[in-house]
């Protein structure tokens, strides 16, 4: 069974790019067809999906986010990132990696979380 | 994209009580449908996936009934620990979407 954690900044300076890396342990991140993904949940809001990619590359984002955010895997490292730039208040929220059931699109596995704040 | 619609927003209920919560889907989803259970601090927890399989370890008091674009999460028995959050998302296709979420309060 495979755990992520995700590591990155916990403040971010407004207009600037948020920065998360999620690593995955317990399994190889290109030995299947998951579509791996990242969820926010802003302070007293729902859940948000942000976007998703597989170990090829094939992304799917946000259409609200999408020209804003970039998910990369990186199987050399077994990790998977995301990329959100021009980052303002709205954007705080806290940020969690997921891998889905194999070959289906709901999150079996997530990451603990980590809360990035969007303030000068 | 597919909007999803939860309701109600909040319950309040007693341990013991059987409490229903509903999702709607703005479009014909079959029965892609998730429900999660969200407690604070923690990461969200796959309850049911195709709108009524439910995920292993998950106490049989949860069932998950419904297709096209209604569906329900039911607890049947509520306990203590099932004080919580609860989401609903279409699995059916790209962008993914969740439902506001129902948080179901101790009476």
């Amino acid at each position: 069974q495979s755990q992520l954690q995700e590591s990155g900044p916990g403040l971010v300076k407004p207009s600037e790019t948020l920065s998360l890396t999620c690593t995955v342990s317990g399994g190889s991140i290109s030995n299947s067809g998951h579509y791996w993904g990242w969820i926010r949940q802003p302070p007293g809001k729902g859940l948000e999906w942000i976007g998703s990619s597989d170990y090829t590359g094939s992304t799917y984002y946000n259409p609200s986010l999408k020209s804003r955010v970039t998910i990369s895997v990186d199987t050399s490292r077994n990790q998977f990132s995301l990329i959100l730039s021009s980052v303002t208040a709205a954007d705080t929220a806290v940020y969690y990696c997921a891998r889905p059931r194999l070959g289906f699109l709901d999150w079996l596995t997530w990451g603990q979380g980590t809360l990035v704040t969007v303030s000068s | 994209d597919i909007q999803m619609t939860q309701s109600p927003s909040s319950v309040s209920a007693y341990v013991g009580d059987r409490v229903t919560i509903t999702c709607r889907a703005s479009q014909d989803i079959s029965r892609w449908l998730a429900w999660y259970q969200h407690k604070p601090g923690e990461a969200p927890k796959l309850l049911l996936y195709t709108a009524s399989s439910l995920q292993s370890d998950v106490p049989s008091r949860f069932s998950g009934s419904g297709s096209g674009t209604d569906f329900t999460l039911t607890i049947s028995s509520l306990q203590s620990e099932d004080f919580a959050t609860y989401y609903c998302q279409q699995t059916s296709n790209f962008p993914l979407t969740f439902g506001g979420g129902t948080k179901v309060e101790l009476k």
